[in-house]
């Protein structure tokens, strides 16, 4: 099977750095994304691993290690509209057509 | 705003009712999904399509249908709504050109009593 796992929440301070981890178990796929959802918003995409090592977007950088089956999502100068839910998500090998989802990491921000 | 919306919004209706929801895009994307968002479980793909009148199942397709039958339009059939299907149900696009880019829909709240 295909499973992503992901901590169900997380909480930090302003101006702090959070990591989210996302590993997973499965045989194959082409490379790891993240999401992020904003209560009662959809799902919006945040950045894409195609290779190993560490992309960086402004104040979000992802990381993916094939060898390790785990990467990360590492937000940066933390701010209250990073409140949200964050999802990794892979495309199997087996079937290229779909994204496989984790369960998601709410990350809570206080002042 | 890769130019998707549902319709309806939010709906509610009674157990054993049929129910349909719709998608709409306006960039001629060829694939197109449908999702359903319950708290625990994160996204589940229900059915998506590849092109017109080309669908296959998600994992969660049980007691649902879909058809796709103009490049633009996908839309999630309910045969008979339960209140299991109560959920909140969001419409992806996938821009290949983005590999595995996925730009989502404002989402349909269903509540079925």
């Amino acid at each position: 099977g295909q499973s992503l796992e992901q901590p169900s929440e997380v909480t930090a301070v302003e101006g702090a750095i959070v990591q989210i981890n996302c590993t997973y178990q499965t045989s194959g796929f082409y490379g790891l994304s993240w999401y992020q959802q904003h209560d009662g918003g959809a799902p919006t995409f945040l950045s894409y691993n195609a290779l190993d090592g560490l992309e960086e977007t402004g104040r979000f950088s992802s990381f993916l290690s094939r060898s390790d089956s785990y990467g990360y999502l590492l937000l940066q100068e933390l701010q209250m509209k990073d409140s949200a839910s964050y999802f990794c998500a892979v495309r199997s090998l087996n079937n290229t057509d779909k994204l496989i989802f984790g369960t998601g990491t709410r990350l809570q921000v206080f002042p | 705003d890769a130019g998707i919306t549902q319709s309806p919004r939010h709906k509610v209706t009674e157990t054993g009712t049929p129910v349909t929801l719709r998608c709409h895009q306006t960039e001629n994307h060829r694939y197109m999904y449908w999702y359903r968002q319950d708290p625990g479980h994160g996204l589940r793909l229900i059915h998506y399509s590849y092109g017109v009148k080309d669908t296959d199942k998600g994992e969660v397709s049980d007691g649902y249908s879909v058809s796709r039958s103009k490049t633009e339009d996908f839309l999630l059939t309910l045969e008979s709504a339960t209140s299991s299907q109560t959920s909140v149900y969001f419409c992806a696009i996938r821009r290949t050109s983005q590999g595995e880019t996925q730009y989502f829909g404002p989402g349909t709240r269903l509540l079925v009593l």
